[in-house]
Protein backbone atom coordinates (compact mmCIF):
# COMPACT_ATOMS: atom_id res chain seq x y z
CA UNK A 1 0.00 0.00 0.00
CA UNK A 2 1.53 3.59 -0.89
CA UNK A 3 1.98 6.22 2.35
CA UNK A 4 2.91 9.77 1.94
CA UNK A 5 4.48 11.18 4.94
CA UNK A 6 4.99 14.95 5.78
CA UNK A 7 7.98 15.42 8.58
CA UNK A 8 7.08 18.83 9.19
CA UNK A 9 4.10 19.25 11.46
CA UNK A 10 4.54 22.72 11.52
CA UNK A 11 7.30 25.14 9.84
CA UNK A 12 7.23 29.48 9.98
CA UNK A 13 8.97 31.64 7.33
CA UNK A 14 9.56 35.67 7.42
CA UNK A 15 7.24 37.62 4.91
CA UNK A 16 9.37 37.37 1.64
CA UNK A 17 11.24 34.75 2.40
CA UNK A 18 11.47 31.54 0.99
CA UNK A 19 10.55 28.24 2.99
CA UNK A 20 10.52 24.24 1.81
CA UNK A 21 7.86 21.78 3.01
CA UNK A 22 8.90 18.14 2.59
CA UNK A 23 7.15 15.10 1.71
CA UNK A 24 8.02 11.55 1.07
CA UNK A 25 6.15 8.53 -0.41
CA UNK A 26 6.42 5.01 -0.41
CA UNK A 27 5.31 2.82 -4.10
CA UNK A 28 6.26 0.09 -6.16
CA UNK A 29 4.33 1.89 -9.33
CA UNK A 30 5.92 3.73 -11.63
CA UNK A 31 2.76 5.90 -12.66
CA UNK A 32 1.59 7.99 -10.49
CA UNK A 33 0.34 11.42 -9.60
CA UNK A 34 1.67 13.74 -7.08
CA UNK A 35 -0.10 16.95 -5.38
CA UNK A 36 0.34 19.45 -2.97
CA UNK A 37 -3.03 21.08 -1.72
CA UNK A 38 -3.36 24.12 0.75
CA UNK A 39 -6.09 24.00 3.13
CA UNK A 40 -6.57 27.78 4.57
CA UNK A 41 -8.52 28.55 7.72
CA UNK A 42 -11.53 28.62 5.63
CA UNK A 43 -11.30 25.32 5.34
CA UNK A 44 -11.71 24.69 1.55
CA UNK A 45 -8.89 22.87 -0.17
CA UNK A 46 -7.00 24.26 -2.86
CA UNK A 47 -4.64 22.73 -5.37
CA UNK A 48 -1.70 24.37 -5.11
CA UNK A 49 0.40 22.08 -7.48
CA UNK A 50 0.59 18.70 -9.78
CA UNK A 51 3.12 16.52 -10.94
CA UNK A 52 3.52 13.56 -13.17
CA UNK A 53 5.54 11.07 -12.23
CA UNK A 54 6.62 10.57 -16.00
CA UNK A 55 7.34 13.85 -15.98
CA UNK A 56 11.43 14.42 -14.79
CA UNK A 57 10.21 18.43 -15.65
CA UNK A 58 9.94 19.88 -11.98
CA UNK A 59 6.69 21.50 -12.05
CA UNK A 60 6.32 25.33 -11.13
CA UNK A 61 3.04 27.37 -10.66
CA UNK A 62 4.29 31.12 -10.38
CA UNK A 63 6.07 31.20 -6.97
CA UNK A 64 5.06 27.84 -6.15
CA UNK A 65 7.67 24.60 -7.42
CA UNK A 66 8.41 21.17 -6.55
CA UNK A 67 11.80 19.23 -6.10
CA UNK A 68 10.67 16.04 -7.58
CA UNK A 69 13.51 13.33 -6.79
CA UNK A 70 11.37 10.09 -8.18
CA UNK A 71 14.47 7.67 -7.13
CA UNK A 72 14.54 9.16 -3.44
CA UNK A 73 10.84 9.65 -3.78
CA UNK A 74 10.52 12.73 -2.43
CA UNK A 75 8.35 15.65 -3.36
CA UNK A 76 9.08 18.96 -1.96
CA UNK A 77 7.34 21.83 -2.21
CA UNK A 78 8.82 25.16 -2.55
CA UNK A 79 7.59 28.35 -1.83
CA UNK A 80 9.31 31.80 -2.98
CA UNK A 81 8.94 35.22 -1.84
CA UNK A 82 7.00 34.11 0.96
CA UNK A 83 3.09 35.97 1.78
CA UNK A 84 0.64 36.12 4.84
CA UNK A 85 -1.99 34.63 2.62
CA UNK A 86 -0.01 31.43 2.29
CA UNK A 87 -0.25 30.84 5.70
CA UNK A 88 -2.41 27.68 5.98
CA UNK A 89 -1.79 23.71 6.40
CA UNK A 90 0.18 22.22 3.11
CA UNK A 91 -1.07 18.51 2.52
CA UNK A 92 1.34 15.93 0.35
CA UNK A 93 -0.85 13.22 -1.88
CA UNK A 94 -0.26 10.53 -3.97
CA UNK A 95 -2.84 9.10 -6.71
CA UNK A 96 -1.77 6.32 -8.69
CA UNK A 97 -1.87 6.09 -12.48
CA UNK A 98 -2.53 2.54 -12.97
CA UNK A 99 -5.74 1.66 -15.51
CA UNK A 100 -7.58 0.00 -12.29
CA UNK A 101 -6.73 2.69 -10.61
CA UNK A 102 -9.77 3.81 -8.26
CA UNK A 103 -8.42 7.60 -8.39
CA UNK A 104 -7.87 7.76 -4.98
CA UNK A 105 -5.78 10.46 -3.54
CA UNK A 106 -3.24 9.21 -0.51
CA UNK A 107 -2.55 11.72 2.03
CA UNK A 108 -0.02 13.15 4.39
CA UNK A 109 -0.92 14.49 7.59
CA UNK A 110 -0.23 18.08 6.94
CA UNK A 111 2.56 20.83 7.50
CA UNK A 112 1.34 24.04 9.32
CA UNK A 113 3.09 26.86 7.25
CA UNK A 114 3.40 30.29 9.45
CA UNK A 115 4.12 33.11 7.80
CA UNK A 116 5.85 35.89 10.21
CA UNK A 117 4.96 39.67 9.17
CA UNK B 1 -18.25 29.26 -12.67
CA UNK B 2 -16.72 25.71 -12.34
CA UNK B 3 -17.51 24.52 -8.90
CA UNK B 4 -18.64 21.60 -6.16
CA UNK B 5 -20.99 23.03 -3.83
CA UNK B 6 -21.53 20.82 -0.58
CA UNK B 7 -25.08 21.58 1.45
CA UNK B 8 -25.38 22.26 4.25
CA UNK B 9 -21.52 23.80 5.10
CA UNK B 10 -22.65 23.14 8.84
CA UNK B 11 -24.95 20.71 11.04
CA UNK B 12 -25.55 19.92 14.06
CA UNK B 13 -28.00 16.92 14.78
CA UNK B 14 -28.30 13.97 17.40
CA UNK B 15 -27.01 10.67 17.88
CA UNK B 16 -29.46 8.19 15.51
CA UNK B 17 -31.16 11.03 13.44
CA UNK B 18 -31.06 10.20 9.63
CA UNK B 19 -29.49 13.34 7.38
CA UNK B 20 -27.78 13.29 3.90
CA UNK B 21 -25.29 15.93 2.65
CA UNK B 22 -25.82 17.11 -0.85
CA UNK B 23 -22.79 17.30 -3.34
CA UNK B 24 -22.59 18.83 -6.87
CA UNK B 25 -20.65 19.47 -9.48
CA UNK B 26 -20.94 21.32 -12.60
CA UNK B 27 -17.97 20.31 -14.88
CA UNK B 28 -19.49 17.39 -16.10
CA UNK B 29 -17.15 15.53 -14.13
CA UNK B 30 -17.49 11.48 -14.19
CA UNK B 31 -15.88 10.84 -10.89
CA UNK B 32 -16.76 12.12 -7.50
CA UNK B 33 -15.76 11.23 -3.72
CA UNK B 34 -16.35 12.09 -0.43
CA UNK B 35 -13.57 12.34 2.21
CA UNK B 36 -13.97 12.70 6.18
CA UNK B 37 -11.09 14.87 7.46
CA UNK B 38 -10.34 14.36 11.39
CA UNK B 39 -7.09 15.99 13.57
CA UNK B 40 -4.00 14.12 13.02
CA UNK B 41 -5.13 11.89 10.36
CA UNK B 42 -5.39 13.14 7.11
CA UNK B 43 -8.15 13.13 4.68
CA UNK B 44 -9.61 9.27 4.37
CA UNK B 45 -12.03 8.59 1.62
CA UNK B 46 -15.41 7.21 2.55
CA UNK B 47 -17.06 6.39 -0.73
CA UNK B 48 -16.50 6.97 -4.45
CA UNK B 49 -17.85 7.21 -7.89
CA UNK B 50 -16.46 6.39 -10.85
CA UNK B 51 -19.69 7.49 -12.81
CA UNK B 52 -23.59 7.18 -12.42
CA UNK B 53 -25.09 4.25 -10.95
CA UNK B 54 -20.96 3.25 -10.30
CA UNK B 55 -20.13 3.11 -6.73
CA UNK B 56 -17.30 1.93 -4.39
CA UNK B 57 -16.42 1.55 -0.84
CA UNK B 58 -13.19 3.78 0.25
CA UNK B 59 -11.39 3.45 3.40
CA UNK B 60 -13.69 4.02 5.80
CA UNK B 61 -17.22 3.21 4.48
CA UNK B 62 -18.73 2.06 7.77
CA UNK B 63 -22.02 4.04 8.43
CA UNK B 64 -22.57 5.65 5.44
CA UNK B 65 -24.04 5.36 1.95
CA UNK B 66 -24.15 7.41 -1.37
CA UNK B 67 -25.73 7.24 -4.39
CA UNK B 68 -25.45 8.08 -8.10
CA UNK B 69 -28.57 8.49 -9.89
CA UNK B 70 -27.05 11.29 -12.22
CA UNK B 71 -23.92 12.70 -12.95
CA UNK B 72 -23.77 16.00 -11.08
CA UNK B 73 -24.63 14.74 -8.19
CA UNK B 74 -23.72 12.21 -5.31
CA UNK B 75 -25.37 12.77 -1.67
CA UNK B 76 -23.74 11.30 1.36
CA UNK B 77 -26.03 9.53 3.81
CA UNK B 78 -26.17 8.78 7.13
CA UNK B 79 -28.72 6.75 7.81
CA UNK B 80 -28.09 6.63 11.40
CA UNK B 81 -25.44 8.88 12.87
CA UNK B 82 -23.21 8.30 15.54
CA UNK B 83 -20.59 10.96 17.33
CA UNK B 84 -17.86 9.40 15.85
CA UNK B 85 -19.08 10.49 12.40
CA UNK B 86 -18.21 14.19 13.83
CA UNK B 87 -15.54 15.24 11.04
CA UNK B 88 -15.19 17.69 8.41
CA UNK B 89 -16.74 16.20 5.06
CA UNK B 90 -15.32 16.57 1.63
CA UNK B 91 -17.04 15.83 -1.73
CA UNK B 92 -14.66 16.14 -4.78
CA UNK B 93 -14.67 15.57 -7.74
CA UNK B 94 -12.63 15.05 -11.41
CA UNK B 95 -12.52 14.42 -15.11
CA UNK B 96 -11.21 11.00 -14.76
CA UNK B 97 -7.82 9.27 -15.10
CA UNK B 98 -4.83 11.32 -14.85
CA UNK B 99 -6.91 14.76 -13.80
CA UNK B 100 -6.64 16.72 -10.18
CA UNK B 101 -9.49 16.27 -8.17
CA UNK B 102 -11.49 19.44 -7.47
CA UNK B 103 -13.07 19.93 -3.71
CA UNK B 104 -16.09 21.57 -2.55
CA UNK B 105 -16.29 23.84 0.30
CA UNK B 106 -16.11 21.22 3.06
CA UNK B 107 -19.17 20.15 5.62
CA UNK B 108 -19.10 20.77 9.27
CA UNK B 109 -21.21 17.90 11.27
CA UNK B 110 -21.45 17.89 15.30
CA UNK B 111 -22.96 14.94 15.96
CA UNK B 112 -24.19 14.74 19.72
Amino acid sequence: AQTVTQSQPEMSVQEAETVTLSCTYDTSESDYYLFWYKQPPSRQMILVIRQEAYKQQNATENRFSVNFQKAAKSFSLKISDSQLGDAAMYFCAYRSGGMDSNYQLIWGAGTKLIIKP
Amino acid sequence: EAQVTQNPRYLITVTGKKLTVTCSQNMNHEYMSWYRQDPGLGLRQIYYSMNVEVTDKGDVPEGYKVSRKEKRNFPLILESPSPNQTSLYFCASSPGQGHTQYFGPGTRLLVL
